[in-house]
């Protein structure tokens, strides 16, 4: 079955940093999602990415799909604190089954 | 071992029946959590709960009910199932106040016809 590895798996960066999350699958993907998670808030959609070498903006957070679409990135620009949170890839395996990377933990630091 | 386990995988069922689905988890989590996807992949919190407070999704029907008959489980019971029901649900389970991680089970793929 197809599953996800997320790097880092916690990360703390400075207010106004950059910062790159990786979602890595064992399989083609046949749709990558993004989501976000706060505490007591549930997870929040993000975004989705389908075709090879796609990149969608939703304000200073982007993501991408490489051409191979077994990799995505979230990179996000001139972090605020109003990002940290726990961020998870979710991919869709063909219909069958959905499955989600393990997380990765943002702290941003005023 | 599996660290979240739902059963059942898939349920195809009535309108009009009461059905339950099971989730486990063998991590020492002390809160459960149950989202809803539906078929854009949205992900919606239906419930979270640990040994100490339920917190319920306000938008949820009241035909879905948490039971947990201990800290390792949290089932989903969900009575005079409607159309509408028909989604994948997924069971997840983290260490309480996290900023940890969640574990999410594989999802149970409910139909109802």
């Amino acid at each position: 079955s197809q599953e996800l590895e997320q790097s880092p798996q916690s990360l703390i960066v400075q207010e106004g940093k950059n910062l790159t999350i990786n979602c890595t699958s064992s399989k083609t993907l046949y749709g990558l999602y993004w989501y976000k998670q706060k505490y007591g808030e549930g997870l929040i959609f993000l975004m989705m990415l389908q075709k090879g070498g796609e990149e969608k903006s939703h304000e200073k957070i982007t993501a991408k799909l490489d051409e191979k679409k077994q990799q995505s990135s979230l990179h996000i620009t001139a972090s605020q604190p109003s990002h940290a949170g726990i961020y998870l890839c979710g991919a869709d395996n063909y219909g069958q089954n959905f499955v989600f990377g393990p997380g990765t933990r943002l702290s941003v630091l005023p | 071992d599996t660290a979240v386990s739902q059963t059942p995988k898939y349920l195809v069922t009535q309108m009009g029946n009461d059905k339950s689905i099971k989730c486990e988890q063998n991590l020492g989590h002390d809160t459960m959590y149950w989202y809803k996807q539906d078929s854009k992949k949205f992900l919606k919190i239906m419930f979270s709960y640990n040994n100490k407070e339920l917190i319920i999704n306000e938008t949820v029907p009241n035909r879905f009910s948490p039971k947990s008959p201990d800290k390792a489980h949290l089932n989903l019971h969900i009575n005079s199932l409607e159309l509408g029901d028909s989604a994948v649900y997924f069971c997840a389970s983290s260490r309480q106040g996290s900023n940890y991680g969640y574990t999410f089970g594989s999802g149970t793929r409910l139909t109802v016809v």
